[in-house]
């Protein structure tokens, strides 16, 4: 059955740095985008952008445009986000999600989800 | 810009029909996705392409879209479909659009 099982939560100071990890089973990982979604406390769900695990292309919110990074591992299967220069209100639920069908753009599929906290 | 616009609740009693209406300008050229959340729970799919349901959502979840309004009805409605409902839609270039969310409350 198809999994995506994420890292496990973090606490950052504003300034630094997170990394998520979006590990992948039960399907050819390169055959599915990975898009990455957050949700602030109490709040809706963000797009953040989207990866092609096939050849690594991307697409980011413009919103996010220059602090956000993702990219794949496909010898283990695993999406990556990071995000930097945190702020608090980077402060949210952070979701992997992998496109149901290329080009038809929805999600299937969803990490259990990973909270960061920019706290200082 | 790109925007969907959802009520932020909607309440229902057991058995009767909940409506959720998602409307935004390029609804009309691109297909509409709807999505129930539970609290703590991460998304899940419900309809996909205005009106198709996925294997294993019961049959009293259905989407209908008329012009810039799509519309995911329950009918029926049971106490666990208490939750929160976000639609969502893509432009052409792939960059994907929720609306702000429905709190759905079975009274």
């Amino acid at each position: 059955q198809v999994q995506l099982v994420q890292s496990g939560a973090e606490v950052k100071k504003p300034g630094a740095s997170v990394k998520v990890s979006c590990k992948a089973s039960g399907y050819t990982f390169t055959s599915y985008g990975i898009s990455w979604v957050r949700q602030a406390p109490g709040q809706g769900l963000e797009w953040m952008g989207w990866i092609s695990a096939y050849n690594g292309n991307t697409n980011y919110a413009q919103k996010l445009q220059g602090r956000v990074t993702m990219t794949t591992d496909t010898s283990t299967s695993t999406a990556y986000m990071e995000l930097r220069s945190l702020r608090s209100d980077d402060t949210a639920v952070y979701y992997c999600a992998r496109e149901a069908v290329a080009g038809q753009y929805y999600f299937d599929y969803w990490g259990q989800g990973t909270l960061v906290t920019v706290s200082s | 810009s790109y925007e969907l616009t959802q009520p932020p609740s909607v309440s229902v009693s057991p058995g009767q029909t909940a409506r959720i209406t998602c409307s935004g300008d390029a609804l009309p050229k691109q297909y509409a996705y709807w999505y129930q959340q539970k609290p703590g729970q991460a998304p899940v799919l419900v309809i996909y392409k205005d009106s198709e349901r996925p294997s294993g959502i019961p049959e009293r979840f259905s989407g209908s879209s008329s012009g810039t309004t799509v519309t995911l009805t329950i009918s029926g409605v049971q106490a666990e479909d208490e939750a929160d409902y976000y639609c969502q839609s893509a432009d052409s270039s792939g960059t994907y659009f929720f609306g702000g969310g429905t709190k759905l409350t079975v009274l």
